[in-house]
C-alpha cells in the first residue's frame, strides 16, 4: 500500500520570505500523480499544485512550485514571497494513475505566516 | 458554478441516533467520495463508488454507510454514531478517465457525537 510521509507538524515563514514543505512517499508503481492541497481556516480544501510522474519538469502555479525527485520518492512544495493568505495546513497527495479508488494523504503540515 | 455541496455544515448529535449527511455535485462526476478528518491522522477514505449503484470500501469503513443512487448524490449515513466518529467529514468527486486533476471538495461538516 502507498503511504505519505509529512514530517513536518508545523512550519512557519516570514512574510515575503520563501518556504519549502517536504513530503515523501512510498510506492512499487511507475506511472501516478502527486498533489498538494491547501486547507485554510475556512477548511475548504483547494487544490494547490499537480504533478505527474512521468514528467520530468518540476510543476509550477505562480508563486507555488514543487521540487520533484522522483527516485527519492520526494516531492516538496515551495511557497515563494509568502503571503499572508498562504497560512493553512498543507497535505500532500498520491494517487496511482491506474487506481482512481483513492488519493491517500499525508498527516498535513500546518503553516504559519509572520507579519 | 460546480460544485460539491454538504450538508449540514455543523452537526451536534447525541449517540445511537441515527442520522445522514447529504452530498451533491453538479459537475456530472462519475467517482465520489467520502473522507474523515483527525488531527495528526490526515484524511482516510471511508467509502467510494465509481457510478451509479457501484460503492466500495476504503480504509475505514466501519460504523458507515453509503448508497448511489443518482449520479449527482452521495449520501453518508451513521445508523448508530459513537463518539468515536466525532470528525470533521469530507466528500469530494472527481471525472474518471481523463488527465488527472484531483478531486473537488465540499466545505466539510463537522460531526460532534456526544
Amino acid at each position: 500500500a502507498q503511504t505519505v510521509t509529512q514530517s513536518q507538524p508545523e512550519m512557519s515563514v516570514q512574510e515575503a520570505e520563501t518556504v519549502t514543505l517536504s513530503c515523501t512517499y512510498d510506492t512499487s508503481e511507475s506511472d501516478y500523480y502527486l498533489f498538494w492541497y491547501k486547507q485554510p481556516p475556512s477548511r475548504q480544501m483547494i487544490l494547490v499544485i499537480r504533478q505527474e510522474a512521468y514528467k520530468q519538469q518540476n510543476a509550477t502555479e505562480n508563486r507555488f512550485s514543487v521540487n520533484f525527485q522522483k527516485a527519492a520518492k520526494s516531492f516538496s512544495l515551495k511557497i515563494s514571497d509568502s503571503q499572508l493568505g498562504d497560512a493553512a495546513m498543507y497535505f500532500c497527495a498520491y494517487r496511482s494513475k491506474w487506481g482512481y479508488q483513492k488519493v491517500t494523504f499525508g498527516i498535513g503540515t500546518k503553516l504559519q505566516v509572520i507579519p | 458554478e460546480a460544485q460539491v455541496t454538504q450538508n449540514p455544515r455543523y452537526l451536534i448529535t447525541v449517540t445511537g441516533k441515527k442520522l445522514t449527511v447529504t452530498c451533491s455535485q453538479n459537475m456530472n462526476h462519475e467517482y465520489m467520495s467520502w473522507y474523515r478528518q483527525d488531527p495528526g491522522l490526515g484524511l482516510r477514505q471511508i467509502y467510494y463508488s465509481m457510478n451509479v449503484e457501484v460503492t466500495d470500501k476504503g480504509d475505514v469503513p466501519e460504523g458507515y454507510k453509503v448508497s448511489r443512487k443518482e449520479k449527482r448524490n452521495f449520501p453518508l449515513i451513521l445508523e448508530s454514531p459513537s463518539p468515536n466518529q466525532t470528525s470533521l467529514y469530507f466528500c469530494a468527486s472527481g471525472e474518471i478517465g481523463t488527465a488527472d486533476y484531483g478531486y473537488t471538495f465540499g466545505s466539510g461538516t463537522r460531526l460532534t457525537v456526544v
